[in-house]
Parts: C-alpha cells; sequence; structure tokens
C-alpha cells in the first residue's frame, strides 16, 4: 500500500523568505503522480503543482517548486517570496491508478 | 467556468439519522471522487465515480455509499450515523481519472453528529 509522510506537522517563515516543505512516500509503483495541495482557512483544497514520476524535471509554478527525487521517494515544495496568503494546511499527495493517498498535512504560517 | 459545487455547506444530524451530501462537479468533468477529512485521520479516500460507476472504493463501513448521475453529480449517503462521523467532507472532480489529472475540490460539507 501506498503511503505519505509529512515530517512537519507545523512550521512557519517571515513574509518574504523561502521555506521548504518535505514529503516522503512509499511506493513500489514506477508511474504515478505526485502533488501539493494548499487548503487554507477557507477549506477549498487547491492544486498548488504536480510532478510526473516519469518526468526528470522538477516542476515550477511561480513562486512554488518542487525538488523531486525519485530515487529517494522525496518530493519536498518550496515557497519562494512567501506571502501573507500562502497561510494554509499544505498536503502532499501521491496518485496512482485509481488510488490517491494525503499525507497528514503541514500547517504553515506566514509571519507578517 | 462554475468550479465544484458542495451542498449543503453545513449539516447537524442525530446518532442514527442517515444523510445525503451532493456534488456538482466542474462542467465536463467524469469522475467525481469523495474524501473525509477528520483532525486525527486526516484526508481519507471514500470513493471515486467515473461515468456513473463506482471505480475505487476506501476502505470504509457499508454505512457509507455513493452514486453518480449521468450529468455525472455525485450524491454520498451515510446510514445510521454514529459521532465519528463528524468530518468535513470533500468532493473532488477531474476530467479523467482523479489521479493523473488534475482534482478540483469544493468547499466540502461540514456534518456535524450529535
Amino acid at each position: 500500500a501506498q503511503t505519505v509522510t509529512q515530517s512537519q506537522p507545523e512550521m512557519s517563515v517571515q513574509e518574504a523568505e523561502t521555506v521548504t516543505l518535505s514529503c516522503t512516500y512509499d511506493t513500489s509503483e514506477n508511474n504515478y503522480y505526485l502533488f501539493w495541495y494548499k487548503q487554507p482557512p477557507s477549506r477549498q483544497m487547491i492544486l498548488v503543482i504536480r510532478q510526473e514520476a516519469y518526468k526528470q524535471q522538477n516542476a515550477t509554478e511561480n513562486r512554488f517548486s518542487v525538488n523531486f527525487q525519485k530515487a529517494a521517494k522525496s518530493f519536498s515544495l518550496k515557497i519562494s517570496d512567501s506571502q501573507l496568503g500562502d497561510t494554509a494546511m499544505y498536503f502532499c499527495a501521491f496518485g496512482y491508478g485509481q488510488n490517491f493517498v494525503f499525507g497528514p498535512g503541514t500547517r504553515l504560517s506566514v509571519l507578517p | 467556468k462554475a468550479g465544484v459545487t458542495q451542498t449543503p455547506r453545513y449539516l447537524i444530524k442525530t446518532r442514527g439519522q442517515q444523510v445525503t451530501l451532493s456534488c456538482s462537479p466542474i462542467s465536463g468533468h467524469r469522475s467525481v471522487s469523495w474524501y473525509q477529512q477528520t483532525p486525527g485521520q486526516g484526508l481519507q479516500f471514500l470513493f471515486e465515480y467515473f461515468s456513473e460507476t463506482q471505480r475505487n472504493k476506501g476502505n470504509f463501513p457499508g454505512r457509507f455509499s455513493g452514486r453518480q448521475f449521468s450529468n455525472s453529480r455525485s450524491e454520498m449517503n451515510v446510514s445510521t450515523l454514529e459521532l465519528g462521523d463528524s468530518a468535513l467532507y470533500l468532493c473532488a472532480s477531474s476530467i479523467g481519472q482523479a489521479t493523473w489529472g488534475e482534482a478540483f475540490f469544493g468547499q466540502g460539507t461540514r456534518l456535524t453528529v450529535v
């Protein structure tokens, strides 16, 4: 069974600084997808970034980028120039076939 | 383009009752997945429907059921409610399979069982 681990329950960062959220996963599959979702206090889950496992190039989306290490089964999220609006729960998720497994989440607070 | 709509947003039910939650996916999306979110268990997959067929089911008791209509709208039903069913229920829609596409989430239905 696939599992997703986020070892940092809570993190904080000063506005305009950079923060990295960690995620590791366990799978025996070779082709899969990895996602970072953001859940602000409004509760709506919003896709931040997606990575296909067969692509070696790390995905980027504006201020958000990932460090995907397939051999190490690691998928960290880097947020540059943090903004107050980035305050939210961040969930790492693994997808294969019809399985979609979420990690426990990291609560990120951006401090003014 | 309208997003994923979940109704109702809030619900209070008594133990032993049943409840039906509704999810209208984004137009053109054929896959609808349901998740239960609790502080203790996090986000747990309930089931996924695609073209009116349940394609995958999580590890939940048979009290949890769902269906999808021809217009892709989906309903989730929980019978004989227990206190532990109190949770935020999230619905996500995607064009194809949720895991290789991009899943768009609704704002959820907050269910409280008293």
